[in-house]
């Protein structure tokens, strides 16, 4: 599975759009992205995934640049209760495991 | 439908000691996992079943056994325990192992 980079820690204010970025320059053709948030050393729970094309769910939207090397997780009106971390992973679609990296910390203020 | 469940949820050993963590899942998945997390860190695969009857090691499965009782329960035993298994243990289950993953509470493990 490729590896993935994303910043360590970013902030947002509350109802604005929080946009986390992920690079995955290695990434291959079958290869999806998925994201996941951890709150607070409470279980992941899932978020989105794509392959290639844009996603939105009731949660979020999934940006994926044309060439694939990257994307960004859109939550549109961030909470405060959207303060956790947030893991960008790419595997195929015959992949057992989760690969998690150290993942991105946003913090949501008032 | 109470999705994965584990228990306990914490737990303090003295080295050398023994314990199984219990996973059980109502969603009808065919796939468990148990990962650890240790802190700062994401998440690593310890074991997983792709379906009942199988088991696989995954990156770190060193001092740990594991058994998948039936299709819902799925446990990690520690037979004796070290300091370095302190760490807050998931588990997870998915229709098959390409679906979307979905994750227990977790479960605080101490070793003295």
């Amino acid at each position: 599975d490729a590896k993935t980079t994303q910043p360590t820690s970013m902030d947002c204010a509350e109802g604005r759009a929080a946009n986390l970025p992920c690079n995955h320059s290695t990434i291959s053709g079958n290869e999806y992205v998925y994201w996941y948030r951890q709150i607070h050393s409470q279980g992941p729970q899932y978020i989105i995934h794509g392959l290639k094309n844009n996603e939105t769910n009731e949660m979020a939207s999934l940006i994926i640049t044309e060439d694939r090397k990257s994307s960004t997780l859109i939550l549109p009106h961030a909470t405060l209760r959207d303060t956790a971390v947030y893991y960008c992973i790419v595997r195929d679609q015959a992949g057992t495991a989760l690969i998690f990296g150290k993942g991105t910390t946003l913090s949501v203020s008032s | 439908n109470a999705g994965v469940t584990q228990t306990p949820k914490f737990q303090v050993l003295k080295t050398g000691q023994s314990m199984t963590l219990q996973c059980a899942q109502d969603m009808n998945h065919n796939s468990m996992y148990w990962y650890r997390q240790d802190p700062g860190m994401g998440l690593r695969l310890i074991y997983y079943s792709a379906s009942e009857g199988t088991t696989d090691k995954g990156e770190v499965p060193n001092g740990y056994n594991v058994s998948r009782l039936n299709k819902r329960e799925f446990s990690l035993r520690l037979e004796s325990a070290a300091p370095s298994q302190t760490s807050v243990y998931f588990c997870a289950s998915t229709e098959r192992p390409r679906d979307t993953q979905y994750f227990g509470p977790g479960t605080r493990l101490t070793v003295l």
